[in-house]
């Protein structure tokens, strides 16, 4: 059964960089069917979406952050990464990690769902 | 930026009703559109996909319609572990948003 475990500081000062890692267990990561990615939530709010990246390393970012977001994976770990730089207290979420079903159809790549999440992990920006 | 509006924030039902969450997009997202059910303390679960199709394991009680800037979720017949908050997602050209998100609520 595949598994999705987040780690990293849960405590990060403002203007540095929160870096997590999500590590890939029971399943690879190298698969033409699945990207993986990174949705956040606020305390007491809803969803947002961060970005998405597959096993060569192509990526999709929200606009709204993509100025400060890296995605990264490493294949032979089974892991991705996120990395959000210049981080303010508007950045205090808890973080998940989620694996992303696609299809491949000939007009590209076609996202259908998140249909594996990790517990998420909380991560709260102050000095 | 398309903008997914659900309503209403809250539905207060008994076990046994029926619930229909409403979800509409600013503009038209054909039929890529996504639910998921997010309990206290958990991750978000996926249930429809593309509109109208059950995700894996999802029971029969969920159903997704609607197309372009209209959705809804139904269930049919509340159980307990029902009650939960439940999310719409659009996936236009790989720009994923959320909307607000529906409580629902034990009567």
């Amino acid at each position: 059964q595949l598994q999705l475990q987040e780690s990293g500081p849960g405590l990060v000062k403002p203007s540095e960089t929160l870096s997590l890692t999500c590590t890939v267990s029971g399943g690879s990561i190298n698969s033409n069917s699945y990207f993986w990615g990174w949705v956040r939530q606020p305390p007491g709010k809803g969803l947002e979406w961060i970005g998405n990246i597959n096993y060569s390393g192509s990526t999709y970012y929200n606009p709204s952050l993509k100025s400060r977001v890296t995605i990264s994976v490493d294949t032979s770990k089974n892991q991705f990464s996120l990395e959000l730089t210049s981080v303010t207290a508007a950045d205090t979420a808890v973080y998940y990690c989620a694996r992303l079903g696609v299809l491949i159809t000939i007009f590209g790549v076609d996202p259908y769902g998140m249909d594996v999440w990790g517990q998420g992990t909380t991560v709260t920006v102050s000095s | 930026e398309i903008v997914l509006t659900q309503s209403p924030v809250t539905l207060s039902l008994s076990p046994g009703e029926r619930a229909t969450l409403s979800c509409r997009a600013s503009q038209s997202v054909s039929n890529y559109l996504t639910w998921y059910q997010q309990k206290p303390g958990q991750a978000p679960r996926l249930l429809i996909y593309d509109a109208s199709n059950r995700a894996t394991g999802i029971p029969a009680r969920f159903s997704g319609s609607g197309s372009g800037t209209d959705f809804t979720l139904t269930i049919s017949s509340l159980e307990p572990e029902d009650f939960a908050v439940y999310y719409c997602q659009q996936r236009g050209n790989w720009r994923f948003t959320f909307g607000g998100g529906t409580r629902v609520e034990i009567k």
